[in-house]
Formats: structure tokens, sequence, C-alpha cells
């Protein structure tokens, strides 16, 4: 498996609080992204990064911000969560060249009551 | 913008070839991926094509490219039990700083 590790891997949280999410990756991979998984909707972008502090956001970026101070960490905040954040995240990493493929890691299952 | 659609489910009998098709819109795309998701696990990759390539197969995997009609497919020979999951296409779009779009998904279920 490739070296992605997400954090928390499950959070129940109340609406209005902040959240963070970690991703931590040990391949040394350029390219980190932040997806959600909503039943109906599949994967969605969310934000991702080209490099440390280079970062961009997706098509479901609102309510969401980024921080990639290091190649390895990639940190997703919701800044107020709201029940329609409740969803599934995944992070994933790709490298660049040869390295083509795209990797996940296992999900945070985050829950907003 | 980029966009990838597939059809929500397909039903095969084990033992069958199961044909999962993809289509999408972007015609910068340069890798085009298959996933595979289990429920409750995350996303596993199976294999991907580059888009000058028209097939790859690898064992019992078969990836077709129509780059005219933008038509990806994904065929599963001799399909069994353990094939039932959720599987994504996904497009690579490099030009816009390598954007990855998914399809909404296909459930495969295997019956007997």
């Amino acid at each position: 498996d490739a070296g992605i590790t997400q954090s928390p891997r499950h959070k129940v949280t109340e609406t209005g609080t902040p959240v963070t999410l970690r991703c931590h990756q040990t391949e040394n991979h350029r390219y980190m992204y932040w997806y959600r998984q909503d039943p109906g909707h599949g994967l969605r972008l969310i934000h991702y990064s080209y490099g440390v502090k280079d970062t961009d956001k997706g098509e479901v970026s609102d309510g969401y911000s980024v921080s990639r101070s290091k190649t390895e960490d990639f940190l997703l905040t919701l800044e107020s969560a709201t029940s329609s954040q409740t969803s599934v995240y995944f992070c994933a990493i790709r490298g660049t060249g040869a390295n083509e493929k795209l990797f996940f890691g296992s999900g945070t299952q985050l829950s907003v009551l | 913008g980029e966009d990838v659609e597939q059809s929500l489910f397909l039903s095969v009998r084990e033992g069958d070839s199961s044909v999962i098709n993809c289509t999408y819109t972007d015609s910068s795309s340069t890798y085009l991926y298959w996933y595979k998701q289990e429920p409750g696990a995350g996303l596993q990759l199976l294999t991907y094509i580059f888009s000058n390539m028209d097939m790859k197969q690898d064992q019992r995997l078969t990836v077709l490219l129509n780059k005219k009609d933008k038509h990806l497919s994904l065929r599963i020979a001799d399909t069994q039990t353990g094939d039932s999951a959720i599987y994504f296409c996904a497009e690579l779009d490099t030009g816009t700083a390598s954007k990855l779009t998914f399809g909404t998904g296909t459930r495969l279920q295997v019956t007997l």
C-alpha cells in the first residue's frame, strides 16, 4: 500500500465548530488531493495541492480551507462545520512522470450533528 | 468543465464477463483510471491507461479506450462474487494542474 495516513479515521462534531483533518504521506509525492464522497455524487474534489504552499480549489471548496507547509502533510479545515459537510473524506496522492498513479488513503468518516 | 458519466448499476452472473462503461468530456485528458471500492473501504486502483493507447490488458481486466467518442470501458472476465463493488472511472487532466475528475460510480452486483 502507498504510504498515506489519514487522521482521525472517525470524528463526530457539532455544528459551528472548526474541524481539521490530516493527510500524511511518506512517498514524497508532489500532488495531494482532498475529496469528499457522498451517495449519488461519487467523489468530488474539494482542494488540491501541487507543491508546498501551492494549492487550488476544486469543485466543492466552499466552507473548506487547506494548508500544505510540508511535502508530507496536507491539512483540510472546515472553518465552521455544517451538517451538509457530513461525509467521508478521502485524501489522495500522485507522483509525476512514471508515477502517474493516484493512491487513496483509507478515509475519514465525519459526522456533523 | 470536465464531466465523467457512468451508469449506476450492473448485474451479472458469476462466470460471465462484466463490462462497465464510462464517458468523459475533456479532450485534454492524459490518463484514465479505474478504481474499485468495496463497502466501507477506500478506493483501490485497478488499472489505468494512457490516452495514446487503445487497449490495456491486465489478467482478467481489459480496458478499452475510444478517444474519438471519449468512451472508456472496463471488462472483467470470469466475474466472481468478490468482484462485487462500486467501480469508478476517473480522468486526469494535466492541463489544469493535474486535476482528477471522477464519475459517480457503477455498482456491480454478481449473482450466483
